[in-house]
């Protein structure tokens, strides 16, 4: 079974430091993504990264920038961390090239709070 | 991109089928048709797609509609673990695999 795991469940942060959330996947993937859940808004995603050192933006990449220095982990760092970036955030890896569509396998997740 | 419609909310009796259903008027003819869920607590979990014809696995069946517009993800004898919230997403083809989520329908399961 693929497993993508988050470095944390739960994270407590002061406003202005910087945070790093990680996530490694242990299946070879290719893709990986990063997202955040928010009540009423669904998952958004921040940024995803299709192979080692590459990344893009998604829909919501302010405040927020990412590192891929090896196939299998993926980090969301907050430069300096905002109330506003309290939320669930999503880990999520897929195989390989779209076409047919691969699933996306997803980590449980790290609530974040930002006191 | 593609935008789908959803019930915010169902309900469904234990070991009776549920039938999920999802519109997407504005499907183009390379988009994908996806169903997550997500438990309570837990990062979404993927249960089926297709492009036109029918699928079935081991979780679920989708059916797909001739004209695509719509589609729906049937499940064939709900247990209380099936209580989740389910997403129906499109997908380019082309894409890089990105996918974006709605706000799904709940599913209730009453034993």
């Amino acid at each position: 079974d693929v497993k993508v795991t988050q470095s944390s469940r739960y994270l407590v942060k002061r406003t202005g430091e910087k945070v790093f959330l990680e996530c490694v996947q242990d299946m070879d993937h290719e893709n990986m993504f990063w997202y955040r859940q928010d009540p009423g808004l669904g998952l958004r995603l921040i940024y995803f990264s299709y192979d080692v050192k590459m990344k893009e933006k998604g829909d919501i990449p302010e405040g927020y920038s990412v590192s891929r220095e090896k196939k299998e982990r993926f980090s969301l760092i907050l430069e300096s961390a905002s109330t506003n970036q309290t939320s669930m955030y999503l880990c999520a890896s897929s195989l390989g090239p779209p076409d047919p569509p691969s699933e996306q396998y997803f980590g449980p997740g790290t609530r974040l709070t930002v006191t | 991109d593609a935008k789908t419609t959803q019930p915010n909310s169902m309900e469904s009796n234990e070991e009776e089928p549920v039938h999920l259903p999802c519109n997407h008027s504005t499907i183009s003819g390379t988009d994908y048709i996806h169903w997550y869920r997500q438990l309570p607590s837990q990062g979404p979990e993927y249960v089926i797609h297709g492009l036109t014809s029918n699928v079935n696995n081991r979780m679920a069946s989708l059916a797909i509609a001739e004209d695509r517009k719509s589609s729906t993800l049937i499940l064939h004898r709900a247990t209380l673990r099936d209580a989740a919230v389910y997403y129906c997403i499109l997908e380019d083809g082309g894409s890089q695999g990105n996918l974006i989520f709605g706000k799904g329908t709940k599913l209730s399961v009453k034993p």
